[in-house]
């Protein structure tokens, strides 16, 4: 079956514009994660969602960022005002049931750029 | 003080060392431990994975765990050309609805022909 899919595969906007970030995670995987990696980092949590609901967004790093998930599956990261230290890579990873010993899948990730 | 903390890197290596790839964490919480693989403009991918301390082997990759130091590795034997990539650990709670791991930031690696 397809893997974790992402859209778009990259992103370039201005300053102060808002931006849309697309998850779809395997089908029928019930836990979804959004991570985001800056050049030459690891990988920095943002938020995981169980079915709909989020029970942890303790890094979404301010409240310029938002995150929805309906369905139980695709997800959709935003981002208002954008800055250019939001220039990242926003990976989306999906597991089964959500928990921490899961393999968690990941997509391609989408590369933001602000200029 | 970052909780994973990992060796930086570069590596670059000859085809056929031996890599040994290691990182230290800080909370005793951690219960299970993971290296990921992550080729340029791809997403990370699951290598290996341990729950307790000790080796645990898959083919070329050996995965070790030491909890009483709170340091882990990974070796890689007899390294290939294609083992060059991004390498990140990455530890968690075993727990339902744990969530989110943490991960260092990776070690990248060249294994040259």
């Amino acid at each position: 079956g397809a893997g974790v899919s992402q859209s778009p595969s990259n992103k370039v906007t201005e300053k102060g514009k808002d931006v849309e970030l697309r998850c779809d995670p395997i089908s029928g995987h019930t836990a979804l994660y959004w991570y985001r990696q800056s050049l030459g980092q690891g990988l920095e949590f943002l938020i995981y969602f169980q079915g709909n609901s989020a029970p942890d967004k303790s890094g979404l790093p301010s409240d310029r960022f938002s995150a929805e998930r309906t369905g139980g599956s695709v997800s959709t990261l935003t981002i208002q005002r954008t800055q250019q230290e939001d220039s990242a890579v926003y990976l989306c990873a999906s597991s089964a049931q959500g928990g921490g010993q899961e393999t968690q899948y990941f997509g391609p990730g989408t590369r933001l750029l602000v200029l | 003080q970052k909780e994973v903390e990992q060796d930086p890197g570069p590596l670059s290596v000859p085809e056929g060392a031996i890599v040994s790839l290691n990182c230290t964490y800080s909370n005793s919480a951690f219960q299970y431990f993971m290296w990921y693989r992550q080729y340029s403009r791809k997403g990370p991918e699951l290598l290996m994975y341990t729950y307790s301390s000790g080796n645990k082997e898959d083919g070329r990759f050996t995965a070790q765990v030491d909890k009483s130091s709170k340091y882990i590795s990974l070796f890689i034997r007899d390294s290939q050309p294609s083992d060059s990539a991004t390498y990140l650990c990455a530890m968690t709670w075993v727990n339902t609805n744990a969530g989110k791991s943490t991960f260092g930031d990776g070690t990248t690696l060249t294994v040259k022909p």
